[in-house]
């Protein structure tokens, strides 16, 4: 079945620090890869999404390439802020729009310390 | 636009009871999913609804069903209650249909199973 890896967490960096949240998939087919961010209290909102191979989703400064050689989806930020800090989902699922079943992976905690 | 709202935020219920959770999709919106997130993992997906039928289902047992209305509010239930349904419980609407538009997501409601 469909199944997606994430980076072990929490992960904690200095504000202004590189970030690399580490996205791995297991899927038949051209899924489409998504990144979603739960700020504290509240539900998930898409920061990110990549409809195809070699694709690139960027939002709010994050980044993510859709690498179809190593089912890989990896998230960066060249520069972090505090208000960041949030936990981060890696997501697939097997077509463009929301009305697909999205397949999850655990989440990556991400804390910034000014 | 209210977005996406659940209610009720969070829930207390004893094991063997039964429990209905609310979700009102955002405007325009016409397709209902719900998500079981468990403390520390990701969301997983337990059923879509659409004209006001289950069109997907994840690996849940029939203990969880759910409902739509005509104006695409949705329920979900769940009987007998275990220990092990205590989570949050995430419901997101998108467009079926709609071309690139993603689903967004209530804030959710917390159970807990005592």
């Amino acid at each position: 079945g469909n199944s997606v890896t994430q980076m072990e967490g929490p992960v904690t960096l200095s504000e202004e620090a590189f970030l690399t949240i580490n996205c791995t998939y297991t899927a038949t087919g051209y899924p489409s890869l998504f990144w979603y961010v739960q700020y504290p209290g509240e539900g998930l909102q898409l920061l990110l999404k990549a409809t195809k191979a070699d694709d690139k989703g960027s939002n709010k400064g994050f980044e993510a390439t859709y690498r179809k050689e190593t089912t890989s989806f990896h998230l960066e930020k060249g520069s972090v802020q505090v208000s960041d800090s949030a936990v981060y989902f890696c997501a697939l699922s097997y077509r463009n729009f929301g009305n697909e079943k999205l397949t999850f992976g655990t989440g990556t905690r991400l804390t910034i310390i000014p | 636009d209210a977005g996406v709202t659940q209610s009720p935020t969070h829930l207390i219920k004893t094991r063997g009871q039964q429990v209905t959770l609310r979700c009102s999709p955002k405007s325009g919106h016409d397709t209902v999913s719900w998500y079981q997130q468990a403390l520390g993992q990701g969301p997983q997906f337990i059923f879509q609804y659409y004209e006001e039928e289950e069109r997907q289902r994840g690996n849940f047992p029939d203990r969880f069903s759910g409902h739509q209305f005509p104006n695409y509010s949705s329920e979900l239930n769940v009987n007998a209650l275990l220990l092990g349904d205590s989570a949050l419980y995430l419901c997101a609407s998108s467009l079926l249909g709609g071309r690139n538009t993603e689903a967004f997501f209530g804030q959710g409601t917390r159970l807990t199973v005592v």
